[in-house]
């Protein structure tokens, strides 16, 4: 159990353009979800945090009017890079914790590798 | 943010040699996980000990929390060249539900 899957895996744009990924809570319901960025041999950097039904939460540093994320139920939340720059290319992953999970623990989506070319 | 530091940053062992990794953070937790990372892939959560624990075994993993001085340690005992990946720890500050993580120690094990 505590399955969660993201959309695309992996996904090549052009420079400008909008690219959403998905990141959905196949087996419960996810009262939250968090999105990290991942650079390359670096760690995990939490961007957001995403609660269904109300307004992300932005860490310091991270555009919100770049990074549009929205949970609009309880087992989907979407990130949308906006107007996406080679900068942007990088590894995203949400994770997701619920009701039905062990509260305590998060549990982390594959992944999306995006290149903004 | 980061937490804090992870050492070694890099780690090359044997098979069957014991692997550890320390983690140190810097403010108060509720718990504290670990994960593991195998290239271009997604996290898998290993073991998650909370501030009240001092030790917890599972399978070949032992983890340590000593919150005096705001560190832990991951031990992989008998090691297999499956276990190559990175290994990050996250703090878990129970009020925001948010993880921060470290800066990860990777492993490697040569068969």
């Amino acid at each position: 159990g505590a399955v969660v899957s993201q959309h695309p895996s992996w996904v090549i744009c052009k420079s400008g353009t909008s690219v959403k990924i998905e990141c959905r809570s196949l087996d419960f319901q996810a009262t939250t979800m968090f999105w990290y960025r991942q650079f390359p041999k670096q760690s995990l950097m939490l961007m957001a945090t995403s609660n269904e039904g109300s307004k992300a939460t932005y860490e310091q540093g991270v555009e919100k009017d770049k990074f549009l994320i929205n949970h609009a139920s309880l087992t989907l939340s979407t990130l949308t890079v906006t107007s996406a720059h080679p900068e942007d290319s990088s590894f995203y992953i949400c994770s997701a914790r619920g009701l039905e999970t062990y509260t305590d623990t998060q549990y982390f989506g594959p992944g999306t590798r995006l290149t903004v070319l | 943010s980061q937490q804090g530091e992870e050492d070694p940053q890099a780690l090359s062992i044997q098979e069957g040699e014991n692997a550890t990794m320390n983690c140190s953070y810097k403010t108060s937790i509720n718990n504290l996980q670990w994960y593991r990372q195998n290239s271009g892939r997604g996290l898998v959560h290993l073991i998650l000990i909370r501030s009240n624990e001092r030790e917890k075994h599972s399978g070949r993993l032992r983890v340590t929390l000593d919150t005096s001085k705001k560190s832990s340690s991951l031990l992989i005992t008998a090691s297999r060249a499956a276990d190559t990946a990175s290994y990050f720890c996250a703090t878990d500050d129970g009020n925001t539900g948010k993880l921060i993580f470290g800066q990860g120690t990777t492993l490697q094990v040569k068969p």
